[in-house]
């Protein structure tokens, strides 16, 4: 089952600029986890944000988190063009399992 | 220290066949996972190994599909009689104790055609 929804599926923006994705789930978590794709290092885990925080920064990231409206979002200020990957949500939907989103794709133009 | 290792990298089989795919996860990460990706969609969840119990079997399509896990190391992940829809990217995870807070750590995955 999907439980994470990426939003938008596709981004494509100019080098130096700030990206931002959102995340939307259907029901209560404890966690939620972002992650990026690249054809170069694969899948890698970005940034943990538990139920009750609402920010949290690494970096040049930025995920907010918003229970009652069930979303988060993913912010990369002054992005790079390293920063071009897919970007997934994943969600814990039970003790053990990761629900993960359908991702956004990320092109960084330079 | 090594990663996540997964193998074949890349598999080409015909219809019918069956194959086999490994996973060797880090070293003292006691939760393991199978998931499958087909080309620009998420992760969908397989399998999910604590040591070499698997508590969730639900996530496999078909019983065309087994896994397993020995010496809670090395996991295999088995497809028979594999058919078209079987193609698509199978990746490996592990993580420390599989509590879902814990960061997954992903191998490279393995890219399964069937022709």
């Amino acid at each position: 089952s999907q439980q994470g929804e990426e939003d938008p599926q596709a981004l494509s923006i100019q080098e130096g600029e700030n990206a931002t994705m959102n995340c939307s789930y259907k029901t209560s978590i404890n966690n939620l986890q972002w992650y990026r794709q690249n054809s170069g290092r694969g899948l890698v885990h970005l940034i943990l944000i538990r139920s009750n925080e609402r920010e949290k920064h690494s970096g040049r990231l930025r995920v907010t988190l918003d229970t009652s409206k069930k979303s988060s979002s993913l912010l990369i200020t002054a992005s790079r063009a390293a920063d071009t990957a897919s970007y997934f949500c994943a969600t814990d939907e039970s003790n053990y399992q990761l629900i993960w989103g359908a991702g956004t794709k990320l092109i960084i133009k330079p | 220290g090594a990663g996540v290792s997964q193998s074949p990298s890349n598999k080409v089989t015909e219809k019918g066949k069956d194959v086999e795919l490994r996973c060797d996860p880090i070293s003292g990460h006691t939760a393991l996972y199978w998931y499958r990706q087909s080309l620009g969609q998420g992760l969908e969840f397989l399998i999910y190994f604590q040591g070499n119990s698997a508590p969730d079997k639900s996530g496999l399509p078909s019983d065309r599909f087994s896994a397993e896990r020995t010496g809670g190391s090395v996991s295999t992940l088995t497809i028979q009689r594999t058919q078209q829809e079987d193609s698509a990217v199978y990746l490996c995870a592990s993580s420390f104790n599989g509590l879902p807070y814990n960061e997954q750590f992903f191998g490279p995955g393995t890219r399964l055609t069937v022709l």
